[in-house]
């Protein structure tokens, strides 16, 4: 498919545990986008890349969360040391031109037991 | 980044036009209004945005007061299938950066 893809789309972990999620962009967007919604919520802005740069990481809650996107494309949200708060729908969106229409993937939802 | 508020929720029969409205009172000259929607279960999907002329695409209108302080999006014969969470977005479009800032929305119930 052409659009944003997150893997996995379901991920449970034990407290304290490191976990990864990846999202697939569309091909040759350039900006990526990282959210993550609690039940209810809208969602809650993390971090984003303009190419392999963070432009801008102020909604990274703390220093267990960390996000890469070494070549441009790729991206993972890395999370150390999990805990019960952490559970939520993380949601990745791309975009091809600044300021443009953002596509959202599904979403990858992690519970923290 | 400018706040938005936005009613919780809205129902309108269907096959009538659904006006969500937006208040933006502090947005400055250079941000734009996005407006997303999310339906149960997916990510959010783009509807329009506008800086201060109004716009229409094959999905909605929006309608931009003079002063930019508010907006409304327009779904012109709402359907079952726009049953969503509306939400309002003031861009930061300050120092460089592109953050899009989510709120709680509106969520709307057509009714059959």
């Amino acid at each position: 498919g052409a659009g944003v893809s997150q893997t996995p789309s379901n991920k449970v972990t034990e407290k304290g545990k490191y976990v990864e999620l990846r999202c697939d962009p569309i091909s040759g967007h350039t900006a990526l986008y990282w959210y993550r919604q609690s039940l209810g919520q809208g969602p809650e802005f993390l971090i984003y890349f303009q190419g392999t740069g963070a432009a801008d990481d102020s909604g990274l809650p703390n220093d267990r969360f960390f996000a890469v996107r070494p070549e441009g494309s790729v991206s993972t949200l890395k999370i150390q040391r999990t805990e019960r708060g952490d559970s939520a729908v993380y949601l990745c969106a791309s975009g091809g031109i600044i300021g443009g229409e953002l596509f959202f993937g599904e979403g990858s939802r992690l519970t923290v037991l | 980044d400018a706040k938005t508020t936005q009613p919780t929720s809205m129902d309108c029969a269907e096959g009538r036009a659904a006006n969500l409205p937006c208040n933006h009172s502090t947005i400055s000259g250079n941000e734009y209004v996005y407006w997303y929607r999310q339906i149960h279960s997916q990510g959010p999907q783009y509807i329009i945005h506008g800086l201060k002329n109004n716009e229409t695409n094959e999905m909605a209108s929006l309608i931009i007061t003079e002063d930019r302080k508010s907006s409304t999006l327009i779904l012109p014969h709402a359907t079952l299938r726009d049953t969503a969470v509306y939400y309002c977005i003031v861009r930061g479009g300050t120092s460089g950066t592109y953050k899009y800032i989510f709120g709680t929305g509106t969520r709307l119930k057509v009714l059959a």
